[in-house]
């Protein structure tokens, strides 16, 4: 089993509709979290990081950890077509770039 | 891409045959990785550097060597290539170990045939 678990879609939504993207894991010590969007044929970029429980807001994308379920979700409201990429969820035990465990990410179109 | 810059962007090579790969930071950052990213398995560290000489591995880095002679240059080395290898490499940088400083290159697309 993957200590992280990410449905790699596709999705597929029309433009304004709100996603939520989730991830999965296993290790329960995991307290940094992460969101990455990469656009087609780019790498990855830092969209939301959370430390430990709770949820954080930045524009249109929530970051949202539940520690006792072992889930971690993103919510982008007001989808743009502009938003299509895939996102990566990461998330490691202690500080580290070295530590970070991503999931396979989940590619989402928004459709105009 | 937060000055890296990753060559050749694009390569084909035959199986059993030495590859390199080369990432290029212009922002003096002291760490250093190249990741492998592959469909359903999302990324995986190959090596890592927190210094100039000062190399460890990742979660996959058989069949692969790493060297850090500058602070700017982080060299991927693939002694014989196999068809496994066949990959997109990325290269990341940061600051310090914070993992939420790490920003990546446009990556490597490696076809092995």
């Amino acid at each position: 089993q993957k200590e992280v678990e990410q449905d790699p879609g596709p999705l597929s939504v029309p433009e304004g509709a709100i996603v939520s993207l989730n991830c999965t894991y296993s290790n329960s010590a995991f307290q940094y979290f992460m969101w990455y969007r990469q656009y087609s044929r780019k790498g990855p970029e830092l969209l939301m990081y959370t430390y430990s429980s709770g949820n954080k807001e930045d524009g249109r994308f929530t970051a949202q950890v539940d520690k006792s379920s072992k889930y971690i979700s993103l919510f982008i409201r007001d989808s743009q077509p502009s938003d299509s990429a895939t996102y990566l969820c990461a998330m490691s035990v202690s500080q580290g770039a070295q530590k970070l465990v991503f999931g396979q990410g989940t590619r989402l179109t928004i459709n105009p | 891409d937060a000055g890296i810059t990753q060559s050749p962007r694009h390569k084909v090579t035959e199986t059993g045959t030495p590859v390199t790969l080369r990432c290029h930071q212009t922002e003096n950052h002291r760490y250093m990785y190249w990741y492998r990213q592959d469909p359903g398995h999302g990324l995986r560290l190959i090596h890592y550097s927190y210094g100039v000489k000062d190399t460890d591995k990742g979660e996959v880095s058989d069949g692969y060597s790493v060297s850090r002679s500058k602070t700017e240059d982080f060299l991927l080395t693939l002694e014989s290539a196999t068809s496994s290898q066949t990959s997109v490499y990325f290269c990341a940088i940061s600051r310090d170990s914070m993992n939420t400083e790490a920003f990546f290159g446009q990556g490597t697309r490696l076809t092995v045939v």
